[in-house]
């Protein structure tokens, strides 16, 4: 089981781009890489998932290196409503690779 | 709307109560899995199921028992919960148990126990 580690909180202005970087210094060869976000009283909303290099998507972009012991995660422009504790997950086939840490709890500041 | 519905989103309940919480999802995915979400604490994993099969018990206590009657339909039962178990409840589902399957929450039910 890849053990993740990230900044407990970041703050950011409004129209900033915000990175968040998690280290998963023994991730496996079969496992992916996950970002979810999680508002207050709510559960955690799938963001974006990747293997290797770069992937966006219309909310997000992800980026591994190549030896993909760490990953970032880039929000451009970010608003207020991005707020949130955001997690990274890294896991390969089977539940027991399901498990969140302590994620980073990102405050955006007008 | 999620596609993950759960409810109740709120439950008061005392320590020698028997309630249950619901779950059910419209997306057609075979694996569902309740969390532990307690204030200031990680999201912690208690039971997974795979085909209305239980693949995973973390180690939850008894007073906690799942049920999962068909693929889509997932429950918690509680009985004589103690008021450390105060939490919110998230309930998830995926296509499948593999890691490229996201997992998708519903909104949870706030559990307090008094």
């Amino acid at each position: 089981l890849a053990k993740t580690t990230q900044p407990i909180s970041m703050d950011s202005y409004e129209g900033q781009e915000v990175n968040i970087t998690c280290s998963h210094n023994n991730i496996a060869t079969n496992d992916y890489i996950t970002w979810y976000q999680q508002f207050p009283s709510q559960g955690p909303r799938f963001i974006i998932q990747g293997y290797k290099t770069k992937v966006t998507n219309e909310v997000a972009s992800l980026f591994i290196p190549a030896d993909r012991k760490s990953s970032t995660l880039s929000l451009p422009r970010v608003s207020l409503s991005d707020t949130a504790v955001y997690y990274c997950l890294v896991g390969g086939t089977g539940a027991n690779n399901l498990f969140f840490g302590t994620g980073t709890r990102l405050t955006v500041i007008p | 709307e999620t596609g993950v519905t759960q409810t109740p989103r709120h439950l008061v309940m005392g320590m020698t109560n028997k309630k249950s919480l619901k779950c059910e999802q419209h997306l057609g995915h075979n694996a569902m899995y309740w969390y532990k979400q307690s204030a200031k604490k990680p999201l912690e994993l208690m039971f997974v199921y795979n085909f209305k099969e239980q693949t995973e018990n973390n180690s939850v206590p008894s007073r906690f028992s799942p049920e999962c009657p068909n693929s889509s339909h997932l429950f918690l039962h509680l009985h004589t919960l103690q008021p450390e178990d105060s939490a919110l409840y998230l309930c998830a589902s995926s296509q499948d148990l593999g890691f490229d399957s996201p997992l998708h929450f519903g909104n949870g039910t706030r559990l307090t126990v008094t």
